[in-house]
């Protein structure tokens, strides 16, 4: 069964300081993993997609690595704001028809002054 | 550009009741995705379209849940006789076709059955 599992599964940090969260998956075969923030009350939005050739990705203060070959990612987020606050969700997607994803339970990012 | 928004945000329901959650996915964008969301869990794939057909319905949990879509546009999410089981976030997202990576979401809708 394609699981992803997410941890920590809640955090809280300082304003200012870095973070990593880690997300380990057995998804087969696969085809990319993509980090999504989603903020309470509202949809997830894209952060970063990769795909299996690919092994980091940044967009802005948030940086993705890939280890296909141990099936594990990491999202580092750099400076945290305030705004950071939200579930930070890996998903994982199989080859196959549909692009259907396999998501996981996320992990709760809070940032305090 | 506008982008994917659902309706209602906010449903209360009766249990054994019918709802009916709709989806309006970012225009020109043929593909279409309905997920649950419940407290604690990951997101749960329910159904895709394709245009209007669904080549995948492997994740509705049961006959009481439906779905179709209309003019390659709008969808509807229909759970008749509904549950307190049923309660969830539903969330839809719109992709530009079924092979891009890329999947834009709606901010949901909460269905709480009472």
């Amino acid at each position: 069964k394609n699981q992803v599992e997410q941890s920590p599964q809640s955090l809280i940090i300082l304003e200012g300081k870095n973070c990593t969260l880690q997300c380990n998956y057995t998804v087969s075969p696969f085809s990319n993993l993509r980090w999504y923030k989603q903020d309470t009350g509202r949809g997830p939005v894209s952060l970063t997609i990769m795909t299996f050739s690919e092994n980091t990705k940044s967009n802005g203060r948030y940086t993705a690595t890939l280890d296909a070959d141990t099936k594990q990612s990491s999202l580092h987020i750099t400076a945290s704001q305030l705004s950071d606050s939200a579930s930070y969700i890996c998903v994982v997607s199989a080859t196959g028809g549909g692009n259907k994803l396999t998501f996981g339970t996320g992990t709760q990012l809070k940032v305090e002054l | 550009g506008a982008g994917v928004s659902q309706s209602p945000s906010n449903k209360v329901t009766e249990k054994g009741k019918d709802v009916e959650l709709r989806c309006d996915p970012i225009s020109g964008h043929t593909a279409l995705y309905w997920y649950r969301q419940s407290l604690g869990q990951g997101l749960e794939f329910l159904i895709y379209f394709q245009g209007n057909s669904a080549p995948d319905k492997s994740g509705l949990p049961s006959d009481r849940f439906s779905a179709e879509r209309t003019g390659g546009s709008v969808s509807t999410l229909t759970i008749q006789r509904t549950q307190q089981e049923d309660s969830a976030v539903y969330l839809c997202a719109s992709s530009p076709s079924h092979t891009s990576y890329e999947q834009y979401f709606g901010p949901g809708t909460r269905l709480t059955v009472t």
